[in-house]
């Protein structure tokens, strides 16, 4: 069965300074794995995801994640934090089409001015 | 596009009071789902649909009911509320398959239930 463990429940971080937002999955196949931002108040949104092309993963407001298979690893990383940058984020594993997505259960990031 | 939208986006009920949450979506997408988010977890699957007339369960749908008649709308009913049910609700849809497309999500609706 697949399963996803985000390894830190609130992460904070200065502006200007690097973020890394970790997730761990356990998958039985080749899996998609895919990382959504929630805003206060909002809906989700898809940052970026890993569909076995690429391992490097590039993303929406300069993002990205690097699926390592050896370590069962999908961490999400930025360079340097923004305000804006502020949300709640889950990480997402399916192991196929007919299997539905699970999240992980959120990494609350906190950007301090 | 409106995208995905929910109606309401809060509401209150008393338990045993029943309420449908309506999920509306203008993206002509065959797959729909219904997810609840639970203080600090996770989202979890309550109902999905592949197409019009076609709906199956998921994780957590014991208390909720589905339909879809047509493509643009799939909207969860609850039936005799119980407070366990005070979660925040979220319609998604895609346009494809479950695994590989990227969902497009509604701004949710909070449900409390006393």
């Amino acid at each position: 069965a697949q399963s996803v463990t985000q390894l830190d429940s609130h992460v904070s971080v200065s502006e200007g300074t690097p973020v890394l937002l970790r997730c761990n999955y356990s998958s039985s196949y080749s899996p998609s794995l895919f990382w959504y931002v929630q805003h206060p108040n909002k809906g989700l949104q898809l940052l970026l995801k890993y569909t076995s092309a690429a391992t490097l993963v590039k993303g929406i407001n300069g993002f990205e994640a690097e699926f390592k298979k050896s370590e069962t690893s999908f961490h999400l990383t930025k360079p340097s934090a923004h305000m804006s940058d502020a949300a709640e984020y889950f990480c997402v594993v399916s192991e196929s089409g007919n299997t539905p997505l699970v999240f992980g259960k959120g990494t609350r990031l906190s950007v301090i001015a | 596009n409106a995208g995905v939208t929910q109606t309401p986006k809060f509401r209150i009920l008393k338990i045993g009071q029943s309420m449908t949450l309506q999920c509306t979506q203008d993206m002509n997408h065959n797959y729909m789902y219904w997810y609840r988010q639970d203080p600090g977890m996770g989202l979890k699957l309550i109902y999905y649909s592949v197409g019009a007339g076609i709906t199956d369960k998921g994780e957590v749908p014991n208390g909720y009911n589905v339909s879809r008649s047509t493509t643009e709308d799939f909207p969860l009913r609850l039936e005799l509320a119980a407070p366990s049910q005070t979660s925040v609700y979220f319609c998604a849809s895609s346009y494809s398959d479950r695994g590989l497309g990227e969902q497009y999500f509604g701004p949710g609706t909070r449900l409390t239930v006393t």
